[in-house]
This record gives C-alpha cells, sequence and structure tokens, in this order.
C-alpha cells in the first residue's frame, strides 16, 4: 500500500536556527514527490516537485531533497515567516494524478 | 481572483442534513478533485474528475455525492450529513505540472 509517513509532527525553532524536515515514502512506481506549505485556515500552497533521487530544488531559505526512500526540506535560517505546517504527497505511477498526503510537519519559528 | 474558489468559506449544519459545497476554477485544467483534511489523518481523497463524463470515487467516497457542472465546476454534496463528516474540505484542479487548491470550506455537522 502506498503510504507517506513525515516527521516530526512538530518542530519549534529560534530565528536562524537551520533543521531538517522527514518524509518517508513507500510506493510502488514513484512518478513525482510534492512538498507543500500550509497557513492555518488556507489551502495547501505548492513549493516543489521532485521526480528522480539524487533531484535538489531551492527556494529562498528552502531546499528538498529527494533519495529513492525519503525526501527532506532543508530550511537554512528560517523567519518567523516560515512558520506553517509543510505537507508531503507522492504520486505512484499509473495513479492518474491522484496524490497521497502525509499527515504534516507544523513548523514554528520562534524571532 | 483566485484560481480555485469555495464556497462557503464557513458552514455550520446539522445532523440529518443536505449540503452542498461548491468549487470553480479559473485555470483551465480538466481535472478536478474533493479532498478533506483531519487532524493527525492528513489530506484524503474523497471524489476527483478527469473531464465533465468522468467521475470516480476516491479513498472515502461514502457518504458523499459529486457533480461535474462544466470543465470549471465540480461540487460535493452531503446527502445526509453526519458529525464525523465535521472536516476541513479542499477543492483542487491539477495538470500536467502541479495542482493548486483553493482555501477550503470548514464544515461543522452538530
Amino acid at each position: 500500500e502506498d503510504q507517506v509517513t513525515q516527521s516530526p509532527e512538530a518542530l519549534r525553532l529560534q530565528e536562524g536556527e537551520s533543521s531538517s524536515l522527514n518524509c518517508s515514502y513507500t510506493v510502488s512506481g514513484l512518478r513525482g514527490l510534492f512538498w507543500y506549505r500550509q497557513d492555518p485556515g488556507k489551502g495547501p500552497e505548492f513549493l516543489f516537485t521532485l521526480y528522480s533521487a539524487g533531484e535538489e530544488k531551492e527556494k529562498e531559505r528552502l531546499k528538498a531533497t529527494l533519495t529513492k526512500k525519503e525526501s527532506f526540506l532543508h530550511i537554512t535560517a528560517p523567519k518567523p515567516e516560515d512558520s506553517a505546517t509543510y505537507l508531503c504527497a507522492v504520486q505512484a505511477l499509473g495513479a492518474t494524478n491522484k496524490l497521497i498526503f502525509g499527515t504534516g510537519t507544523l513548523l514554528a519559528v520562534q524571532p | 481572483d483566485a484560481d480555485v474558489t469555495q464556497t462557503p468559506r464557513n458552514r455550520i449544519t446539522k445532523t440529518g442534513k443536505r449540503i452542498m459545497l461548491e468549487c470553480s476554477q479559473t485555470k483551465g485544467h480538466d481535472r478536478m478533485y474533493w479532498y478533506r483534511q483531519d487532524p493527525g489523518l492528513g489530506l484524503r481523497l474523497i471524489y476527483y474528475s478527469f473531464d465533465v463524463k468522468d467521475i470516480n470515487k476516491g479513498e472515502i467516497s461514502d457518504g458523499y455525492s459529486v457533480s461535474r457542472q462544466a470543465q470549471a465546476k465540480f461540487s460535493l454534496s452531503l446527502e445526509s450529513a453526519i458529525p464525523n463528516q465535521t472536516a476541513l474540505y479542499f477543492c483542487a484542479t491539477s495538470d500536467a505540472i502541479g495542482y493548486t487548491f483553493g482555501s477550503g470550506t470548514r464544515l461543522t455537522v452538530v
């Protein structure tokens, strides 16, 4: 069964304190792995798509990496405005665009 | 205007009532989805539609129905609402590049 597990469930950082969020996945064949940011009361906002092991993508203070079993979202020198829930999702080959989501990591960055 | 618009944003309804959640998109995509989000469970797929004539059940379709009125419109109905359908509901649309989500409808069934 296709499955996505995110850790930790919650993470509290001081401003400027770098860290990483983990997304472990089990899927019959990976078409793509997606990272989203979700603010309270809002829908998920797209961050990155990764397609193959070894691929990396960056956007401002965020960098996503992918291996055959997991993905990391690295946050470098975070700011309070980075506080949000970060969601990971996978799309399996032949799954006709359906995404399987993890339960998310709630990140709080304190000034 | 938002690419994906959901109405209402918030709704409180009584057990047994019929309720419809509406979604419209301006992305021009054929594919549309309804998800529900519950604390600790993540987003789960209720129904999806790849075009006006193609509607498919997701992993948790029991108790729900959908209607694809046009390429841009996809509505979700709860025929007889029950308290465990209290959740945050999201509509989304996608193309080959990725998904765009609406801002959600917070539904409370009392």
